[in-house]
């Protein structure tokens, strides 16, 4: 049974739509986090919540926005999708905030045309 | 189930001395390998890399090495020291590709001067 699952792994659309991408995690961590993947393959936080609160919100475009409707699941929605969203994105779970043992999805490979 | 595994949730090593971390693995068809180190309330960076098809690859003072009959990763740091305190995760990719990525849970790493 998958501890974090993301859906889908694989999105290709045209620019300018709206897409969303889902992540469920069944371990009943606190903390779950969206992670954008460079092509350098580094990997930037975007969001996190703890207890469908959020705690981390870099600076990113307000085009992404994430909805926690509970702490099992924690979504990341994408208005206007531009070319330069084109990347991998990761969701991740821990225990608390500290974060330190985190379980990753498997990720979400997002293409824009 | 956890394909890539980090059995140690913590480490502790003196200043000037050899940092071991350790991951294993369990799918044969993984062909690349990766390290990424990550502080508190940031993202992981991608740290040293290794293919499948080599059992060692160096850079500085981090080294990779690869067992692919124990299915074993691990990341050598020499000299540790009190900047290398973070959490490091290793991750394997799937396909030629890397369309599928697998995260361990990460090892916290404490330097102690």
């Amino acid at each position: 049974d998958t501890a974090v699952s993301q859906t889908p792994k694989y999105l290709v659309t045209q620019m300018g739509n709206d897409k969303s991408i889902k992540c469920e995690q069944n371990l009943g961590h606190d903390t779950m986090y969206w992670y954008k993947q460079d092509s350098k393959k580094f990997l930037k936080i975007m969001f996190s919540y703890n207890n469908k609160e959020l705690i981390i919100n870099e600076t990113v475009p307000n085009r992404f926005s994430p909805k926690s409707p509970d702490k099992a699941h924690l979504n990341l929605h994408i208005n206007s999708l531009e070319l330069g969203d084109s990347a991998v994105y990761f969701c991740a779970s821990s225990q608390d905030r500290g974060g330190e043992t985190q379980y990753f999805g498997p990720g979400t490979r997002l293409l824009v045309l | 189930d956890q394909q890539v595994k980090q059995n140690s949730p913590s480490l502790s090593v003196q200043e000037g001395r050899i940092s071991i971390l350790n991951c294993d693995y369990t799918n044969s068809m993984f062909d690349y390998f990766l390290w990424y180190k990550k502080y508190p309330a940031e993202g992981p960076t991608f740290l040293i890399s290794i293919s499948s098809i080599k059992d060692k690859n160096e850079d500085g003072r981090f080294t990779v090495f690869l067992n692919k009959s124990a299915k074993h990763l691990s990341l050598h740091i020499v000299p540790s020291q009190p900047g290398d305190s973070a959490v490091y995760f290793c991750a394997a990719l799937l396909g030629d590709t890397g369309n599928q990525f697998y995260f361990g849970t990460g090892t916290s790493l404490t330097v102690i001067p």
